[in-house]
């Protein structure tokens, strides 16, 4: 049981370059999200998803792209890479709902560095 | 949106000295978790502790949700309780989470 898996773990990208971040969970949890944790600060939520086929922006979705083909995945793209996307991104997934067990369960992290 | 906050913001230990953590947040919540990041930046789950009060060997952590905060208790600190610890919670739909901006501990010898 791998949990929330995540890659790569670092990455360095030029400007206006592209990429996509992959993460995969094996708990066939409902719920996926990214968030990204800059210097001295909390995680804050980029995208989410509550299911395949349906995906929402949280609070800093900007520059990112989202989608949910299948439960198990949730990539993250960057459209043109920005300085300002420099930050640790993470993957996370839990059951969705209110009254349920909601615990989230983090992946390692990816390291981007935009130059 | 919900306002989380954490104090104190930083905290230093010698080992074997005893900490307690604080959250407090703006709104009702359905869903509070405490994290620790270690220094290679790995996020560890702690607590899922909406209410009430649980105990994990020489952690333990209480919500009290009616008064919208929580407790993080650390005793007999050790090295290895070196990093951030972060609160989080979720409102309305209890997945998505508000984090705290954290509470960074350092344990010395």
């Amino acid at each position: 049981n791998a949990g929330v898996t995540q890659t790569p773990k670092f990455q360095v990208l030029k400007t206006g370059q592209s990429m996509t971040l992959q993460c995969a969970q094996d708990m066939n949890h409902e719920y996926m999200s990214w968030y990204r944790q800059d210097p001295g600060m909390g995680l804050r939520l980029i995208h989410y998803s509550v299911g395949a086929g349906i995906t929402d922006q949280g609070e800093v979705p900007n520059g990112y792209n989202v989608s949910r083909s299948t439960t198990e995945d949730f990539p993250l793209r960057l459209l043109s890479a920005a300085p300002s996307q420099t930050s640790v991104y993470f993957c996370a997934s839990s059951y969705f709902g209110r009254g349920a067990n909601t615990e989230a369960f983090f992946g390692q992290g990816t390291r981007l560095t935009v130059v | 949106g919900i306002q989380v906050e954490q104090s104190p913001p930083d905290l230093i230990l010698q080992e074997g000295a005893n900490s307690t953590l604080r959250c407090n947040f703006s709104d009702s919540v359905n869903n509070l978790q405490w994290f620790h990041q270690n220094p290679w930046g790995q996020l560890i789950n702690l607590f899922y502790i909406p209410s009430g009060t649980k105990q994990n060997g020489r952690l333990s952590a209480t919500t009290v949700a009616t008064e919208r905060y929580s407790l993080l208790y650390i005793s007999s600190s050790q090295t290895t309780d070196s990093g951030v610890y972060f609160c989080a919670v979720g409102t309305g739909t209890a997945s998505k989470l508000t984090f705290g901006t954290g509470t960074r501990l350092q344990v010395t010898l």
